[in-house]
């Protein structure tokens, strides 16, 4: 059975502060994501990952980095928090590029910033 | 434009009723694949069925079926026999060929509410 694990599901953190995400999958994906869902507006795609250290801006990339540096592993980093960051953060995992290879998806983060 | 249209943000359906959840996309590739999310209040997204544009049947997955129809660009889901644990959000996706790492493109949603 996949499994994707976020650090935490709920966080509260100030403006300004330094903010990691953590996501780990265990079943040696390639492919891995982060997202910001946010009402209206669906998911958003931030940053993804298709290999060790290789990364790809998506859709919303600023204020954000990633980092990659084991395979089953993807850390979203917020350098310096702002309210606006407040969001529900999902991590997912693919296994390939092609075909019908649905996303697999971790509960989600809920990042407060005050 | 947007990639993934969803146009009910909310829905209504009774118990043991049928309901379909609109999706239109806009793509100009020739492959692509369509999927439907379940997202219930607990937050985790739950992938529900999946459709690629060469395939000439629609999808089906017990309860879920998916009404492809590719020269409308709609990918509707159809929902049988609702059961109040049916209420969730409903997100449609799409991938486009040649995007890198299977990168999905989501709609905004739409909220199913089964009313006993």
């Amino acid at each position: 059975d996949v499994k994707v694990t976020q650090s935490s599901r709920y966080l509260v953190k100030r403006t300004g502060e330094k903010v990691f995400l953590e996501c780990v999958q265990d079943m040696d994906h390639e492919n891995m994501f982060w997202y910001r869902q946010d009402p209206g507006l669906g998911l958003r795609l931030i940053y993804f990952s298709y290999d060790v250290k290789m990364k790809e801006k998506g859709d919303i990339p600023e204020g954000y980095s990633v980092s990659r540096e084991k395979k089953e592993r993807f850390s979203l980093i917020l350098e310096s928090a702002s309210t606006n960051q407040t969001s529900m953060y999902l991590c997912a995992s693919s296994p390939t590029t092609s075909g019908g290879s649905e996303q697999y998806f971790g509960p989600g983060t809920r990042l407060t910033v005050t | 434009a947007q990639k993934i249209t969803q146009t009910q943000p909310g829905m209504f359906v009774q118990e043991k009723e049928a309901v379909t959840l609109d999706c239109t996309y806009d793509t100009s590739d020739q492959s692509y694949g369509l999927f439907w999310y379940k997202q219930p209040s607990s937050g985790e997204m739950i992938f529900l069925i999946y459709q690629g544009s060469y395939d000439e049947q629609n999808a089906t997955e017990g309860r879920y079926s998916l009404n492809f129809q590719k020269a409308r660009k709609s990918a509707n889901l159809v929902i049988s026999a609702s059961q109040l644990g049916d209420s969730a959000m409903y997100f449609c996706a799409m991938r486009e060929k040649g995007t890198g790492a299977n990168n999905l493109f989501f709609g905004t949603g739409t909220r199913l509410t089964v009313i006993p």
